[in-house]
């Protein structure tokens, strides 16, 4: 059973389109994140949201917009792409209600290439 | 603010050599410390981490790390290594809030 899993994997689009990556976990954590990987490898966290509300946004361009259904999902969506936002994208989940020391679990990340 | 530094960028040992990867953090409490490996193409997976008690922590696949709070150190080491330890390694900081802070990782090659 995968634990974090991220849809699609690959994504390949042009400049100026809109576009979404989803995100789920079936491990009843409490709290998601997504953060950027650049291409020199600088991972970087965008946003968390805990029990579906907003927890941290790491000053990220407002054309990148989160979106949690539920607890057990973090959508993103990302307008206008442009081409500095080519980077492999990672979702993760963690339980901090109960544990600050929650582990963060990653997905397997979406490689995104705007051209 | 928090920070982390991994000052290699890369290393790469032998088959069967032992492995040091350094980690420093800026932080003023004490912090929560993690390391994660990254193989090619893939998530990343947690080798182990440090919240309190015993400074020398053991890990998953071989790896321990030790915390110097002296030295704001927490470097991850394994006596062998083997061909399939080559991918890229970040170590974390958080101070149990939401947000982890992660290094700009190590890529570790490895020689056979």
């Amino acid at each position: 059973d995968t634990a974090v899993s991220q849809t699609p994997k690959y994504l390949v689009t042009q400049m100026g389109n809109d576009k979404s990556i989803k995100c789920e976990q079936n491990l009843g954590h409490d709290t998601m994140y997504w953060y950027k990987q650049d291409s020199k490898k600088f991972l970087k966290i965008m946003f968390s949201y805990n029990n579906k509300e907003l927890i941290i946004n790491e000053t990220v361009p407002n054309r990148f917009s989160p979106k949690s259904p539920d607890k057990a999902h973090l959508n993103l969506h990302i307008n206008s792409l442009e081409l500095g936002d080519s980077a492999v994208y990672f979702c993760a989940s963690s339980q901090l209600a109960s544990s600050p020391q929650g582990d963060q679990y990653f997905g397997p990340g979406t490689r995104l290439l705007v051209l | 603010a928090q920070s982390v530094t991994q000052p290699d960028i890369h290393i790469t040992v032998s088959e069967g050599a032992s492995l040091e990867l350094r980690c420093n953090y800026s932080y003023g409490a004490t912090p929560y410390l993690f390391w994660y490996v990254q193989s090619p193409g893939q998530g990343l997976q947690l080798l182990l981490k440090y919240f309190s008690g015993d400074t020398l922590v053991q890990g998953i696949k071989g790896f321990e790390a030790e915390f110097k709070r002296s030295q704001s150190s927490f470097n991850l080491r394994k006596p062998s290594v083997h061909w399939s330890d080559a991918a890229e390694y970040f170590c974390a900081v958080s101070s149990g809030t939401y947000k982890y802070i992660f290094g700009t990782g190590t890529r570790l090659k490895v020689l056979a």
